[in-house]
């Protein structure tokens, strides 16, 4: 098993551009969520989803929007980023409401 | 959720026991504690949890206090590939608590040969 595949690892993009970055998991997890992690702190929860086709609001989701059409995906689009959205990016996914996640590496994102 | 207090920074000798403390002096009945670390530039990874009694599992060891106000995490060999930020984290068990794992600055654990 992969685990939790995050694509791509790294980007730079331009100010007012816009993203999408990719999340799998190949675990048949229902749960999936979106984390961002900033130099030195701890992680911020972006967006979550409970299953295909429900998704809610984390702590920080201004600027951002996913989507979840299938079990095992869940991307993260970013719309006009920012240079405040420079961060590290990581996915994760459990197995109905428990406190197991299974994280991704990460996407190392930066705006300039 | 309750929060947690870790001290930012801790040493430990290759192959001596590693142990970590935790405080949340606020925690209420229904809150678990959990353990996570993350090696360098990597995502986070699942040590272990526990509501009351002390658990263990392949990785560690966690002790809970009777009053449940504080907590120990316990690598008993620690080795250098265990250097890592580790995160205490008191998550509640249903409801609204979805993936709010509340992740603070953690304690650094440093492994020296």
């Amino acid at each position: 098993n992969a685990g939790v595949t995050q694509t791509p690892k790294f980007r730079i993009l331009k100010i007012g551009q816009s993203m999408t970055l990719q999340c799998t998991q190949d675990m048949n997890h229902n749960y999936m969520y979106w984390y961002r992690q900033d130099p030195g702190m701890g992680l911020k929860l972006i967006y979550y989803s409970v299953g295909a086709g429900i998704t809610d609001k984390g702590e920080v989701p201004n600027g951002y929007n996913v989507s979840r059409s299938t079990t095992e995906d869940f991307p993260l689009r970013l719309e006009l980023a920012a240079p405040s959205q420079t961060s590290v990016y990581f996915c994760a996914s459990s197995k109905g409401n428990t406190g197991e996640l299974f994280f991704g590496e990460g996407s190392r994102l930066t705006v300039l | 959720d309750a929060k947690t207090t870790q001290p930012p920074s801790m040493d430990c000798a290759e192959g001596r026991a590693a142990n970590l403390p935790c405080n949340h002096s606020t925690i209420s009945g229904n809150e678990y504690v959990y353990w996570y670390r993350q090696i360098h530039s990597q995502g986070p990874q699942y040590i272990i949890h526990g509501l009351k009694n002390n658990e263990t599992n392949e990785m560690a060891s966690l002790i809970i206090t009777e009053d449940r106000k504080s907590s120990t995490l316990i690598l008993p060999h620690a080795t250098l590939r265990d250097t890592a930020v580790y995160y205490c984290i008191v998550r509640g068990s249903g409801g609204t608590s979805y993936g709010k794992l509340t992740f603070g600055q953690g304690t650094i654990l440093t492994v020296h040969p």
